[in-house]
């Protein structure tokens, strides 16, 4: 079946530092894929999403390129800030093709505490 | 515009006590619904799913059970609840593509701390 490997965390940065998370996956045929935010004490929030290879996702700051060749989808940020502390999810949908009904497969989360 | 919500947002209920949590979707029609949960120090895992009123798709064996009266009313329940039913519950939407294949992402309410004491 379908799965997501993110790297382990906790992920500790100071502020302005560089921030690469990692994600991958193991999918059959062409899912689409995205990056979840939880703030504490919140649910999820879409950050960014990419629906085909070569595609790349970004948003306030973040970017995410889809790798078919490397099955990857990393989360980058040039210059973090305290207020992007939060969990990262990577999650991938619609591996199997065919209607997968949007449903979500999620890595592990990667905790993210930036210091000032 | 959609909005999903979620109640309560924390609950502290004994052990064999049932369990009723609702979730509500605005501004959309026919979506598909999810319940997800994520225990502590673990990701999150896909518990249900429905494509439609009274459709509903068990992911996982367990002591919980959902049900879809209405387009957009998702209830997740449980007769007795056990010490492992704590973790954070969460409901999502997500619209159906227009084709085979096509994924829309899911849209997530604010969640539900269950703590079984």
């Amino acid at each position: 079946g379908d799965s997501v490997t993110q790297m382990e965390g906790p992920v500790t940065l100071s502020e302005e530092a560089f921030l690469t998370i990692n994600c991958t996956y193991t999918a059959t045929g062409y899912p689409s894929l995205f990056w979840y935010v939880q703030y504490p004490g919140e649910g999820l929030q879409l950050l960014l999403k990419a629906t085909k290879a070569d595609d790349k996702g970004s948003n306030k700051g973040f970017e995410a390129t889809y790798r078919k060749e490397t099955t990857s989808f990393h989360l980058e940020k040039g210059s973090v800030q305290v207020s992007d502390s939060a969990v990262y999810f990577c999650a991938l949908s619609g591996g199997a093709g065919g209607t997968s009904y949007g449903k979500l497969t999620f890595g592990q989360g990667t905790i993210l505490t930036v210091h000032p | 515009s959609q909005t999903i919500h979620q109640w309560p947002a924390t609950l502290v209920q004994p052990v064999g006590s049932p369990l009723s949590l609702e979730c509500t979707v605005e501004g959309t029609s026919n979506p598909n619904l999810y319940w997800y949960r994520q225990a502590a120090g673990r990701g999150l895992q896909l518990l249900f799913y429905s494509v439609g009123i009274g459709q509903i798709s068990s992911e996982v064996p367990q002591n919980l059970s959902a049900s879809r009266p209405q387009d957009r009313q998702f209830i997740l329940s449980s007769k007795k609840l056990l010490l492992s039913d704590s973790g954070f519950y969460l409901c999502a939407w997500s619209g159906k593509g227009q084709f085979v294949g096509l994924n829309t992402e899911a849209f997530f309410g604010q969640g539900t701390r269950l703590t079984v004491v």
